[in-house]
């Protein structure tokens, strides 16, 4: 079984540019989230689907920070304009239904770095 | 509103020596708890998890852990360190509204010869 998958592993780019990371999670995963991990610490939620639906974007900086999952399959996250503070990896993780029982997988991540 | 603690930042340990990882939850009901593990460049990949039933729970690669309810901990135990355990590791609860993880901070681990 395929994991999930994400790219480009590895950005770089000035602040102010605008960015763009894709996730393909496992097939037939209803749920997919992406996770913002700084340096040093643990990863944060930025946005949670469910099929193509947004169930919790409250972290998510909306001036900033754009999520989709069109047909409910793979998802875009884009950040226009970046912030030095948005130098982070990235971390898509898909999981069949949000239940008690069901594991979260991770995709590799995309490290950002924004100078 | 829930949280996880990891009160060690960096740990070091020789190779075969025994492992223990702590981790602190605040969470109102019963918990479902996490371990998980990332090496350099990798994702996270689980290490275990506990939702109910026996508080001993073992897991891949030889790590266990143990809930104890009393103490808020859930902390992770290997009995014989790898050179390849070193990497980072996570203790995570799941938010009860919704299912996101919440992660502590990690515990970084070193392994010398």
């Amino acid at each position: 079984e395929a994991g999930v998958a994400q790219s480009p592993r590895y950005k770089i780019i000035e602040k102010r540019q605008s960015v763009a990371f894709w996730c393909n999670p496992i097939s037939g995963h209803a749920t997919l989230y992406w996770y913002q991990q700084i340096l040093g610490q643990g990863p944060k939620l930025l946005i949670q689907f469910q099929n193509n639906g947004v169930v919790d974007d409250s972290q998510l900086p909306k001036d900033r920070f754009s999520a989709e999952r069109l047909k409910g399959v793979d998802s875009t996250l884009k950040i226009q304009p970046a912030k030095l503070e948005d130098s982070a990896v990235y971390l898509c993780a898909s999981t069949p239904d949000p239940s008690s029982y069901n594991e979260q997988f991770f995709g590799p991540g995309t490290r950002l770095t924004v100078l | 509103a829930q949280s996880v603690t990891q009160p060690d930042i960096h740990i070091t340990v020789s190779e075969g020596a025994s492992l223990e990882l702590r981790c602190n939850y605040s969470y109102g009901a019963t918990p479902y708890l996490f371990w998980y593990v990332q090496s350099p460049g990798q994702g996270l990949q689980l290490l275990l998890k506990y939702f109910s039933g026996d508080t001993l729970v073992q897991g891949i690669k030889g790590f266990e852990a143990e809930f104890k309810r009393s103490q808020s901990s859930f902390n992770l135990r290997k009995p014989s360190v790898h050179w390849s355990d070193a990497a980072e590791y996570f203790c995570a609860v799941r938010d009860n509204q919704g299912g996101k993880l919440i992660f502590g901070q990690g515990t970084e681990l070193s392994v010398k010869p």
